[in-house]
């Protein structure tokens, strides 16, 4: 069975460019999170989707931050501008069922310069 | 709002040595507790989880933690780590209310040298 696959695994963009990241969740999970790690702090949750609804976006950090899930299939985090302080690595997860059942990627590492 | 707490940020250890790294939560109903890993250039994976009964959970790879409810504490522990336990040790905690996601510590990053 193939895993929560994240693309691309690194991407180094400029300050003020858009960069979208792809996250292929495991086959038939219905729950989708997105995770941030900005350097030496904790990873923290940004949103959840059930299928394509948005169910938990509380941890988005501001409007420059637009998550997709058409379909509810893949989903796709995009950062429009990108600032300096977006750096960081993002993961993605998905379960079948809650968040205590799900799996991990390997995290896509966004350097923003 | 939860959160949790990693006592060591980096930790260096020769290999056979014994392995404790602390994490401490600060909700105070029920919760469930995790530790996950993740190796170098690979997906985070789950070592262990404890959701009720006996608090002394055994996970993956000889890794095992200890729910202390009194001292709300979930340690991580083995008994002889090896070169190949390198990689960054995550505690993270989940309560049910608020946000749907887990709260995750900042993370242990352990160097097992040969």
């Amino acid at each position: 069975e193939a895993g929560v696959t994240q693309f691309p695994s690194h991407s180094v963009i400029e300050k003020g460019q858009t960069v979208t990241l792809r996250c292929d969740p495991i086959s038939g999970h219905d729950n989708l999170y997105w995770y941030r790690r900005v350097m030496g702090k904790e990873i923290k949750f940004l949103l959840h989707f059930v299928k394509e609804s948005k169910q938990d976006e509380s941890g988005m950090p501001n409007n420059r931050f637009l998550a997709e899930r058409t379909g509810g299939t893949y989903s796709t985090l995009k950062v429009q501008p990108a600032e300096l302080e977006d750096s960081g690595v993002y993961f993605c997860a998905s379960s079948h069922g809650s968040v205590t059942e799900a799996f991990f990627g390997q995290g896509t590492r966004l350097t923003v310069v | 709002a939860q959160s949790v707490s990693q006592h060591n940020h980096h930790v260096i250890l020769s290999e056979a040595a014994s392995l404790e790294l602390g994490c401490n939560y600060s909700y105070g109903g029920t919760v469930n507790l995790f530790w996950y890993v993740q190796y170098p250039g690979q997906h985070l994976q789950l070592l262990l989880k404890y959701f009720s009964g006996d608090p002394l959970v055994k996970g993956i790879k000889g890794f095992e933690a200890e729910f202390i409810k009194s001292k709300f504490s979930f340690n991580l522990r083995k008994p002889s780590v090896q070169w190949s336990d390198t990689a960054e040790y995550f505690c993270a905690v989940y309560s049910g209310g608020g946000a749907d996601g887990l709260t995750f510590g900042k993370g242990t990053h352990l160097i097992i040298q040969p």
